[in-house]
């Protein structure tokens, strides 16, 4: 079964507007992380933000803010005032506790966005 | 930059050859991890070594091996070659503290092509 769905394949935004790219997730277990890795044209995976599971308060950084709702399993990425330098691939991914033997990062198959001038 | 290096950037191999990627983790970090990033299957784990022992597989298939050494570097071994072994190779490396806030910080891959 999938761990991370993205169901956008592709995303487009004007410049200087919001965004948000969705990402539902499934585990069991009650402790766990989310992540948002950017890729651009140049192939890097860059980490963006971070949300744990027990957190209370969603994940910001910068212009990029992780709208965790734990009920409806999904860690949506929002990129404010976007800029021509967001088009990219984004990635969701999560990591749950198996402790450290079988430790695996999941990873959705990534949305691409293009921001248009 | 995220501080782990990948070597080499590029190869263009054969179909049957055997080839080499090499990964230096960011200083530090004990664990590293080993993607295959293709057009069709997107980002697949490979196999992750935490201070030189295997510590968790993916789908790696046979023909391909790989290990870390005492001064933490990894080496993916790549070998018989097909057409379809063509992908981006990413090497991740971590610091495991116990909590979920372990990040993935990747290198900038090595783009294989096998013709």
């Amino acid at each position: 079964a999938q761990k991370i769905t993205q169901t956008q394949p592709g995303m487009f935004v004007q410049e200087k507007e919001a965004v948000t790219l969705d990402c539902t997730y499934d585990t069991s277990d009650p402790s766990y992380g989310l992540f948002w890795y950017k890729q651009p044209s140049s192939g890097e995976m860059i980490f963006l933000i971070y949300q744990g599971s027990y957190d209370q308060q969603n994940a910001t950084e910068g212009r990029y803010s992780l709208n965790f709702q734990k009920a409806r399993k999904s860690a949506n990425l929002v990129i404010s005032a976007s800029q021509l330098g967001d088009s990219a691939m984004y990635f969701c991914a999560m990591r749950d506790m198996r402790g450290y033997t079988g430790n695996q990062f999941y990873f959705g198959t990534g949305t691409s966005l293009t921001v248009i001038p | 930059d995220s501080g782990v290096t990948q070597t080499p950037k590029h190869l263009i191999t054969a179909t049957g050859q055997r080839v080499t990627l090499r990964c230096s983790p960011r200083s530090g970090d004990l664990s590293v991890y080993w993607y295959q990033q293709s057009l069709d299957q997107g980002l697949q784990f490979l196999i992750q070594y935490y201070n030189g022992e295997e510590r968790a597989k993916g789908n790696i298939l046979e023909r391909f091996s790989a290990q870390q050494f005492p001064d933490l570097h990894s080496e993916l071994n790549l070998s018989s070659l097909e057409l379809g072994d063509s992908a981006l190779y990413f090497c991740a490396s971590s610091s495991p503290k116990g909590g979920t806030n372990e990040k993935l910080f990747f290198g900038s891959g090595t783009q294989l092509s096998v013709l």
